[in-house]
């Protein structure tokens, strides 16, 4: 079946600092890639998405690229602030049949900016 | 902006009491789901519903139970609240349409005493 990998954490960076979360991904067909974000004490909220390879997925200084050759989908961002700190999370949706519908979620990054 | 919404947002009860977890979209999202996060983040897919009097368990199993009559409500229903119920429950829908993502509310914290 489908599956996420992404980077464990937690991340502590400080202001400013480059941040990279990495995922890659096993999945039949070609699924859609997203990143979710979680602030404290709320639900999930949609950080990015793309739908095919070589899609570059973009929002509030974020991007991750839809490596087809790689099965990665990495979120980068090139300076953070302490109102990124949260948790992030990586899914695909699948392509076809059930799995088509259902979000395969990776097991969450817990990224703390510092002053 | 999605608009989809749960209550309570906390709920603190005793054991055995029967709980009701709301979660109500006013997209006409066919799509609905429930997932329980653990206190490490991780989520897990419970219940599901692909429209009106379609209900599915997700792959975690859950001693809850899901009940979609209407379109746009989706409620999570525990008989007698245990200890180990204690969790953050989040709700999600989306669009048929493939490529599209999934809408979250903003979650039920529930603690069981």
């Amino acid at each position: 079946g489908d599956s996420v990998t992404q980077m464990e954490g937690p991340v502590t960076l400080s202001e400013e600092a480059f941040l990279t979360i990495n995922c890659t991904y096993t999945a039949t067909g070609y699924p859609s890639l997203f990143w979710y974000v979680q602030y404290p004490g709320e639900g999930l909220q949609l950080l990015l998405k793309a739908t095919k390879a070589d899609d570059k997925g973009s929002n509030k200084g974020f991007e991750a690229t839809y490596r087809k050759e790689t099965t990665s989908f990495h979120l980068e961002k090139g300076s953070v602030q302490v109102s990124d700190s949260a948790v992030y999370f990586c899914a695909l949706r699948g392509s076809s049949g059930a799995g088509s519908y259902q979000l395969t979620f990776g097991k969450g990054t817990k990224l703390s900016v510092i002053p | 902006e999605a608009d989809i919404y749960q209550t309570p947002r906390y709920l603190v009860i005793g054991t055995g009491k029967k709980i009701t977890l709301e979660c109500s979209q006013t997209m006409g999202h066919d799509k609905m789901y429930w997932y329980q996060q653990d206190p490490g983040m991780e989520l897990h897919l419970i219940h599901y519903s692909y429209g009106v009097n379609s209900t599915e368990k997700g792959d975690l199993s859950s001693e809850s139970t899901v009940s979609r009559i209407r379109t746009e409500h989706f409620p999570l229903t525990l008989e007698s609240a245990r200890p180990s119920h204690t969790s953050q429950y989040l709700c999600a829908s989306s669009v048929a349409a493939e490529n599209q993502p999934q809408h979250f509310g903003d979650g039920t914290r529930l603690s069981i005493l």
